[in-house]
């Protein structure tokens, strides 16, 4: 079956936009979390959502935001983009949200902050 | 969240095996012991997990210790496309179920030919 698909998978903004990336869990899973990994701060949990509802968040700022929807598809979003937002956004997606449950990422999306 | 420790790198020669050793002395008796990997500019991918006993799946091997603060993922066989960072990583099925990872730095695996 089809793994965990991201959208974009490159792209560049200038700072202050905003960008929404998006991700397509596997089919069946209702358990989607974002990740942010850049060279200096590593892998860095940014939220979880489960059946549209937040979970659990990471230590953020309120800039970045994320949604999930019905079909347990997700966006989410990083407004007034700073120089500082350049990294790689990892979506993932398990069938429950238990510790014993396997959780599968996606190839990313690169996003450069120029 | 329990932590846990890993040497920064290691290296192995191919077709030979690989012990990749993680400490986690603070475990609890609710964690899950997951290892992922991630290869160069990929997502990060799932390889094995347990709670206390060995588990065995078709990439890797793990053994987890008697008193669960170490455990110690095995490649039976190093290929060069193991050449991958290897996270060891806890999941306490107690707090609340989330789906949050915790990535520490991992260990860089190097295979030589």
């Amino acid at each position: 079956k089809a793994g965990v698909t991201q959208t974009p998978r490159y792209l560049i903004k200038t700072r202050g936009q905003q960008v929404t990336l998006s991700c397509s869990p596997i089919s069946g899973h209702r358990s989607v979390s974002w990740y942010q990994q850049t060279p200096g701060q590593g892998l860095q949990f940014l939220f979880e959502y489960f059946s549209e509802t937040q979970r659990n968040k990471g230590n953020f700022p309120g800039r970045f935001s994320g949604r999930q929807f019905s079909n347990s598809r997700s966006e989410m979003n990083v407004s007034t983009l700073e120089l500082g937002d350049s990294a790689l956004y990892l979506c993932a997606s398990s069938l429950l949200t238990g510790a014993g449950n396997t959780i599968y990422f996606g190839e990313g999306s690169w996003l450069t902050v120029v | 969240d329990a932590k846990t420790t890993q040497p920064n790198s290691m290296e192995s020669n191919e077709e030979e095996p690989v012990h990749l050793p993680c400490n986690h002395s603070t475990i609890s008796g609710t964690d899950y012991i997951h290892w992922y990997r991630q290869l160069p500019s990929q997502g990060p991918e799932y390889v094995i997990h347990g709670l206390t006993s060995n588990v065995n799946n078709r990439m890797a091997s793990l053994a987890i210790a008697e008193d669960r603060k170490s455990s110690t993922l095995i490649l039976h066989r190093a290929t060069l496309r193991d050449a991958a960072v290897y996270y060891c990583i806890l999941r306490d099925s107690g707090s609340g179920n989330t789906g949050k990872l915790i990535f520490g730095q991992g260990t860089t695996l190097q295979v030589k030919p």
